[in-house]
Formats: C-alpha cells, structure tokens, sequence
C-alpha cells in the first residue's frame, strides 16, 4: 500500500511564528503536491514538484515556500504564519506515468 | 485552470436509497479521477476514467464519464452509513478539484 505520512495531524502556532509541515512518501513517487482545504473552497493547490529540487507554482502559492531536496520528502513551510492560513493542509503524491494521486491524513493548522 | 462544478453541494438520504452525484466542466477532460473523504482524514482515490462513454463498476459504485468528455456521474446503489463523505472529482493530474459532493446517509 501507498503511503503518506505528515509530520503533525495537528498544530497550533502563533501569528509571525516560522511552520514547517513535513510529508514523506515510501512509493517512490515523482510527483509531490499540497494543498489547503477549506469549507466552501475545496482544495486549493498550493505548490506541486515533479522532481528533486524542482518547483511550480500552484493557484495559491502566496506566503508559502516549499522544498524537495529528497525523492520523498516534501516540506511546505509558512515563513511568517497568519491567522488567514488556519486550515487543513493535505499533501499528496503520485508517479509521472498517472494522474492518481496518494494524499496524507492532513495536518489541521491554527494559527492564533 | 479548468473549473469543475459538483452537484449537488449537500446530499442527505436514508440507508438503502439510491443517489446520483454530478461533476461537470465546460472544457473537455482529459481524464477525471473520483474520491472519497471521511472526516478528518484526507481524500481516497476511488476510479479514474479516461474513454469518453466509459462505465466503471467499484461495488455499489457506478462510475460513468460522459461521451464528450465534458461531465461525469457516480452513482451509489442502496447506499450505506459507510458512504457518509466528501465525494470529489478531480482533472487530469489532479490539479483541479471540484469543491465536491457531502454525502450523509442516516440508518
């Protein structure tokens, strides 16, 4: 079975404050995304890599970094949190070849 | 961006009734994926159709994608409590969401 953890199911942090969201995948995935969801918005895309080191943008990447410097890891990181970036944060992967996407159980974040 | 509208929004039947949810776009799909959310927990991939006027069977499933590529059905047969969730249907890639299909069935 595919896999895909997440550092946190949930986390509280205050306004200003550096969050680093971790996910790791054990499929040997090309592709790696996250996305936020909130009510009434669906999932939003965030950011998505096709490779090591690599990066694209996704509809909402503003105030988000990432970085993929290992095949199975994909950190998403809130340089300077905001209260507007309380939400659910799912990563996901999935190989090149497919359009089928694996998601993580997701890390509920609040930021006070 | 390709935009997807899922209906209806809420859903709520009784255990054993049949339902039909929709997802549809004004473009053509390459290819449309279909998931289940329970939650708390993040989406399940459930069926990817690629052929326009292709049928999948998943159980009580019925997946249809639409002959000119451009809107989708799932279908649930007597459903159950199990089937409580956010039913989402998602572009090529999976780039694109729908805002999906919350689905409550009461016993």
């Amino acid at each position: 079975d595919v896999k895909v953890t997440q550092s946190s199911r949930y986390l509280v942090k205050r306004t200003g404050e550096k969050v680093f969201l971790e996910c790791v995948q054990d499929m040997d995935h090309e592709n790696m995304f996250w996305y936020r969801q909130d009510p009434g918005l669906g999932l939003r895309l965030i950011y998505f890599s096709y490779d090591v080191k690599m990066k694209e943008k996704g509809d909402i990447p503003e105030g988000y970094s990432v970085s993929r410097e290992k095949k199975e890891r994909f950190s998403l990181i809130l340089e300077s949190a905001s209260t507007n970036q309380t939400s659910m944060y799912l990563c996901a992967s999935g190989l090149a070849s497919s359009y089928e996407q694996y998601f993580g159980p997701g890390t509920r974040l609040t930021v006070t | 961006t390709q935009l997807l509208e899922q209906s209806p929004q809420f859903l709520s039947i009784q255990e054993g009734e049949n339902l039909t949810v929709y997802c549809n776009s004004s473009s053509v799909f390459s290819s449309l994926q279909w998931y289940r959310q329970e939650p708390g927990e993040g989406p399940v991939l459930l069926v990817t159709v690629v052929t326009g006027g292709e049928v999948k069977k998943l159980k009580r499933l019925t997946f249809q994608f639409g002959d000119a590529r451009k809107d989708s059905s799932l279908h649930i047969t007597a459903a159950q409590p199990g089937d409580t969730g956010l039913y989402l249907c998602a572009s090529r890639y999976a780039l694109n969401f729908g805002k999906g299909t919350s689905l409550l069935v009461t016993p």
